[in-house]
């Protein structure tokens, strides 16, 4: 059974950039049907997608994030991973990762969530 | 792109039946039948409930339906159960490859 499991530092400074890696196992990072996402939930708040990546490389961006956002994969360690810049204490949340159906449509399985604080 | 709207909160006893809506725009709701519904208890990931507006993934009980007309997407659970007390978002493609959730709804059963 797919699983995923997101990795990264809790806690970071403003204006510096949050780092955090999803380890996809039991399944191929590499399956051409899939697209692999972040996304982010700040204390009490709702889901905000942040974005996809495909195994080629091939990235899709929440246009309020792009600015700041990089998701990149690498395929021979079967991992995601995830950049924000210029970090605020509103980018404060637990982050998601989650393997994403492009169509129809939907995100499924999700790793367990890190939160990550952003704090001085 | 603003976040898809639902009611803060809902609630039902024990055998009844509730609805969740989640009103977008043309952009998104409106323009695809591409809605997806995720239930989240506290302290866990979210759950993949519904697809394609009305499908259900396999199981995934059949006490959950959806529904869509115009820009709003529906969640209904009936036969209430005190396990479906959870939060609960919606997820719709929002054209140009993006995606939006909704603010999420709060069910309590009485």
């Amino acid at each position: 059974q797919l699983q995923l499991q997101e990795s990264g530092p809790g806690l970071v400074k403003p204006s510096e950039t949050l780092s955090l890696t999803c380890t996809v196992s039991a399944g191929s990072i590499s399956s051409s049907s899939y697209f692999w996402a972040w996304i982010r939930q700040p204390p009490g708040k709702g889901l905000e997608w942040i974005g996809s990546i495909f195994h080629t490389g091939t990235t899709n961006y929440s246009p309020s994030l792009k600015s700041r956002v990089t998701i990149s994969v690498d395929t021979s360690k079967n991992q995601f991973s995830l950049k924000l810049s210029s970090v605020t204490a509103a980018d404060t949340a637990i982050y998601y990762c989650a393997r994403q159906v492009p169509t129809p449509s939907w995100f499924d399985p999700w790793g367990q969530g890190t939160m990550v604080s952003i704090s001085s | 792109q603003s976040a898809l709207t639902q009611p803060a909160s809902v609630s039902g006893s024990p055998g009844q039946s509730i609805t969740i809506s989640c009103t977008g725009t043309s952009s998104d709701v409106g323009s695809y039948n591409l809605v997806s519904w995720y239930q989240q208890h506290p302290g866990k990931a979210p759950k993949f409930m519904i697809y394609e507006v009305n499908k259900r993934p396999s199981g995934v009980s059949n006490r959950f339906s959806g529904s869509k007309s115009g820009t709003t997407a529906s969640l209904t659970i009936s036969g209430l159960q005190a396990e479906d007390e959870a939060d609960y978002y919606c997820c719709s493609y929002a054209g140009s490859t993006t995606w939006v959730f909704g603010g999420g709804t709060e069910l309590t059963v009485l």
